[in-house]
């Protein structure tokens, strides 16, 4: 079975601009959260979406935004980036309901200039 | 505010040896605890999990040691490999946040040959 899916895998933006981030998550699973991972540090948690609801929100700015369409794949949404948005954006897939682990996909490496 | 402290931030070990990873935490609301490996460039694996109604799990060559009444656990990694060289996240989670992850700092571990 494939796991969580993430793309693009690298991305280059420059300060100012908007940045789309696209999510799948195991198949099966209704719940795909979000974490901003900076270098030399651990991920920080930015949403959590469950059957297309937000269940969750990290402390990020209003710049960060998100969703969760019917086959349960997500965006994440980046405006007016900042440089400090450079990091390692995971993506993290939950079965939901009770179950709490997280699996996580590979990741997008952004690089604000 | 990190809701989860881990140490020590770095750890060389010779192969074979034991490293020990320790974790603190304050929110008795948690109830999952999650370790995960990370190497360079790709994203979190989850190795092993533990709820605080148990105060030792084993899998493989990963041992989880939880010590509830001081709100601490423990990764022990036995007869480590060089390819085990690698970061370790601790994690914490509760149900009330539908289980998004507090990550720790990081333990970034090298095992020489």
């Amino acid at each position: 079975d494939a796991g969580v899916t993430q793309s693009p895998t690298h991305l280059i933006k420059t300060r100012g601009q908007q940045v789309t981030l696209r999510c799948s998550p195991i198949s099966g699973h209704k719940s795909v959260s979000w974490y901003q991972q900076v270098l030399g540090q651990g991920p920080q948690f930015i949403f959590q979406y469950y059957e297309k609801e937000e269940r969750g929100r990290g402390n990020f700015p209003d710049r960060f935004s998100a969703r969760q369409f019917p086959n349960y794949s997500s965006e994440l949404n980046v405006n007016a980036l900042l440089l400090g948005d450079s990091a390692l954006y995971l993506c993290a897939s939950r079965s939901g309901g009770g179950g709490e682990t997280q699996y996580f996909g590979p990741g997008t490496r952004l690089l604000v200039l | 505010q990190q809701q989860v402290k881990q140490s020590p931030q770095s750890l060389i070990v010779q192969k074979g040896g034991i490293p020990i990873i320790n974790c603190a935490y304050e929110n008795t609301a948690f109830d999952y605890f999650p370790w995960y490996q990370q190497f360079p460039g790709k994203g979190p694996a989850l190795l092993i999990a533990i709820r605080p109604d148990v105060s030792e799990k084993k899998e493989g060559r990963f041992t989880i040691s939880f010590n509830k009444s001081a709100k601490q656990f423990s990764l022990h990694i036995m007869d480590s490999q060089p390819g085990d060289s690698a970061t370790y996240f601790c994690a914490a989670s509760s149900p009330n946040s539908g289980y998004a992850l507090n990550f720790g700092k990081g333990t970034s571990l090298l095992v020489t040959p």
